[in-house]
């Protein structure tokens, strides 16, 4: 099967980049759509089809993939970005895949 | 604008089955998948499977084939899942989602997706 890997917490200060990864198997040559998940609340997306951004993403969100990592990074972070982000990819064999998620936290 | 309004929350005893509506609106039925997504309490999200609403087609996640029936009902624009042989551990807000015929599989995306409806397995 195929595996995302996602470390469990990013934290970051106000007005800094964070930056949070996606590791799996030659992901590289994958489309990766990452999720954001505010409490309470159903996913969004926030990047799909490789680095585009939906409307009412802010263009502070980004998308980049490369070898066996994918990664989301936000910059000038503000306390609304603090939710659960999830990556996802499309295989073969086990059809959509979601990463276990980061929680990012504004400090 | 698009819109999945899902039912509301069941209880239900462990070796019943549950059954969840998605009511969609603000585009045309067929011309997309439906996908059913769970989400356990304090955990990530994990896909169960996808019906094209046109032919009724599904593919379904491995650890849920035999258990998971998805239909379509385009008279009332309405999908439904069904998932049976509830155990406790199935206890989680299911959620469904968009994605569209026009994408292929490998770049596809869930937008929007419902409003989520919790099931709780217990004896």
């Amino acid at each position: 099967s195929y595996v995302l890997t996602q470390p469990p917490s990013v934290s970051v200060a106000p007005g800094n980049t964070a930056r949070i990864t996606c590791g799996g198997n030659n992901i590289g040559s994958k489309t990766v759509i990452w999720y954001q998940q505010k409490p309470g609340q159903a996913p969004v997306v926030a990047i799909n089809y490789h680095t585009d951004r939906p409307s009412g993403i802010p263009e502070r969100f980004s998308g980049s993939n490369s070898g066996n990592t994918a990664a989301l990074t936000i910059t000038r972070v503000e306390a609304g970005d603090e939710a659960d982000y999830y990556c996802q990819v499309w295989d073969s064999d086990n059809y959509w895949v979601f990463g276990g998620g980061t929680k990012l936290t504004v400090l | 604008q698009v819109q999945l309004l899902q039912s509301g929350a069941e209880v239900k005893r462990p070796g019943a089955s549950v059954k969840v509506s998605c009511k969609t609106s603000g585009y045309t039925f067929t011309d997309a998948y439906i996908h059913w997504v769970r989400q356990a309490p304090g955990q990530g999200l994990e896909w169960m499977g996808r019906i094209n609403p046109e032919s009724g087609g599904t593919n379904t996640a491995r650890q849920f084939q035999g258990r998971l029936t998805m239909t379509g009902d385009t008279s009332i624009t309405t999908a439904f899942m069904e998932l049976s042989r509830l155990k406790p551990d199935d206890t989680a807000i299911y959620y469904c989602a968009r994605s569209l015929f026009s994408v292929p599989a490998t770049d596809s995306w869930l937008d929007p997706w419902g409003q989520g409806s919790l099931v709780t397995v217990s004896s």
